[in-house]
């Protein structure tokens, strides 16, 4: 168990609507990254917030943002969304630092299906 | 614009032999280099970790290699178990225009075969 919790596991929605997902990372990381695995695909950065503040961003769409709340956990907004949107959608959070010395801690994941 | 590279998407070892997956990467900033392990519905667990003035660490049957010059990292683990059967993703990382950046690899399935 990494200590991170997404929610919901599992999401099937139409085309057009939108969608949240919800993160909670493990006791004391400060960072918290969104990332997104489609088929077949390596996992791709979206966007990193550091104690309620954006921190970096990757290659997120304008359709899609998050936040981090002060009680650290973070949400993730998808909305007119697109086939192309189905993947998963991982939170992982960390220390201090991604990578360098605080490996990233990662969730199950939630699994988003656009019909 | 793929700055790391898993050109193997599938690699398939023996039980008790050695399995090598590779990585190469393109961008030399990148100062620090970790190998993620996923099974099926999981998250992705942090495996072993190289800093870039290093070209060897080893954690038990795992050890990461780093050629620097050839900008190429190898993951090595022996002898492989049927546990070791999952899709092994190798991340670079580095401070880009004042943030830690970390990139990662499209992932190499493995399978240990009994």
């Amino acid at each position: 168990d990494s200590g991170v919790t997404q929610t919901p596991k599992h999401l099937i929605t139409a085309t057009g609507q939108r969608v949240t997902l919800r993160c909670s990372p493990r006791s004391g990381d400060l960072s918290v990254y969104w990332y997104q695995q489609s088929l077949d695909q390596g996992l791709q950065f979206l966007i990193q917030y550091y104690n309620g503040e954006e921190r970096a961003k990757g290659n997120i769409l304008e359709r899609f943002s998050a936040q981090q709340f002060p009680d650290l956990h973070s949400e993730l907004n998808l909305s007119s969304l697109e086939l192309g949107d189905s993947a998963l959608y991982f939170c992982a959070s960390s220390g201090l630092g991604h990578g360098l010395n605080s490996p990233l801690h990662f969730g199950n994941g939630t699994r988003l299906t656009v019909t | 614009d793929q700055q790391v590279k898993q050109n193997s998407p599938s690699l398939s070892v023996q039980e008790g032999r050695i399995s090598i997956l590779n990585c190469d990467y393109t961008n030399s900033m990148f100062d620090y280099f970790l190998w993620y392990k996923k099974y099926p519905a999981e998250g992705p667990t942090f495996l072993i970790s190289i800093s870039s003035i290093k070209d060897k660490n080893e954690d038990g049957r795992f050890t990461v290699f780093l050629n620097k010059s050839a900008k190429h990292l190898s993951l090595h683990i022996v002898p492989s178990q049927p546990g070791d059967s999952a899709v092994y993703f190798c991340a670079a990382a580095a401070i880009i225009q004042g943030a830690q950046k970390l990139v990662f690899g499209q992932g190499t399935r493995l399978t240990i075969n009994p």
